[in-house]
């Protein structure tokens, strides 16, 4: 079955530092993968998606993420986190012909000025 | 595009009532998802329309749970004698095409007291 873990609970950083985010999947399939944001009371929205080429990825507000299949890992990254990127990350795998998502249990991010 | 639009935003009910929410995904799209969101978890799939064919259901949605979408635009989601577990942000999300991302509304947030 297809799963996501994301095995960072929480985490902080200060305004100006790098930041990653870890991501491992499991899936049978080339996956295609997805990270999410969500601010508090607040619906998701997609901060970049993978579905095939080039494994390092570009999205919104200055993050990355790669696809590593060998470490079936995709991993979101930032050169320098700014205060308002404090919110919760999900990391997502599409599934089946649906196309639903299945979604990781989430990583906290807050930054300290 | 106006983006999917849920409603209500908040609902605050007894136990043993039965509640309604409503959907109304991005006009073009054909594709509806409603998933569950409990706090300091990710969303669980709950089940996927195609236009107005309900396609998948997961365990997780009871006899109590049932889901609609009569005309393949807007759907409603019901909860029939609702319990405290069933406290949790219900989130809607529609796509175009098989393989594009998700986009997802603000949520329903449910409490059952």
């Amino acid at each position: 079955a297809q799963s996501v873990t994301q095995p960072d609970i929480h985490i902080t950083v200060s305004e100006g530092a790098s930041l990653e985010l870890r991501c491992n999947y499991s899936y049978g399939a080339t996956p295609y993968l997805f990270w999410y944001v969500q601010s508090p009371g607040q619906g998701l929205q997609l901060l970049l998606k993978y579905f095939s080429g080039d494994t390092l990825v570009q999205g919104i507000k200055g993050f990355e993420a790669e696809f590593k299949r060998s470490q079936s890992s995709f991993n979101l990254r930032k050169p320098s986190v700014h205060w308002s990127d404090a919110a919760e990350y999900f990391c997502a795998v599409g599934a089946g012909n649906t196309d639903k998502l299945i979604f990781g249990t989430g990583t906290r991010l807050q930054v300290f000025p | 595009d106006t983006g999917v639009s849920q409603d209500p935003r908040h609902k605050i009910t007894k136990r043993g009532q039965n509640v309604t929410f409503r959907c109304d995904p991005i006009s073009e799209h054909n594709r509806l998802y409603w998933y569950r969101q409990t706090l300091g978890q990710g969303p669980e799939f709950l089940t996927y329309f195609q236009n107005e064919a309900q396609l998948e259901k997961s365990r997780l949605l009871s006899d109590r749970f049932s889901a609609e979408r009569p005309k393949g635009s807007f759907s409603t989601l019901e909860i029939q004698r609702t319990e405290q577990g069933d406290s949790a942000m219900y989130l809607c999300a529609s796509s175009a095409s098989p393989r594009t991302p998700l986009h997802f509304g603000n949520g329903t947030r449910l409490t059952v007291t």
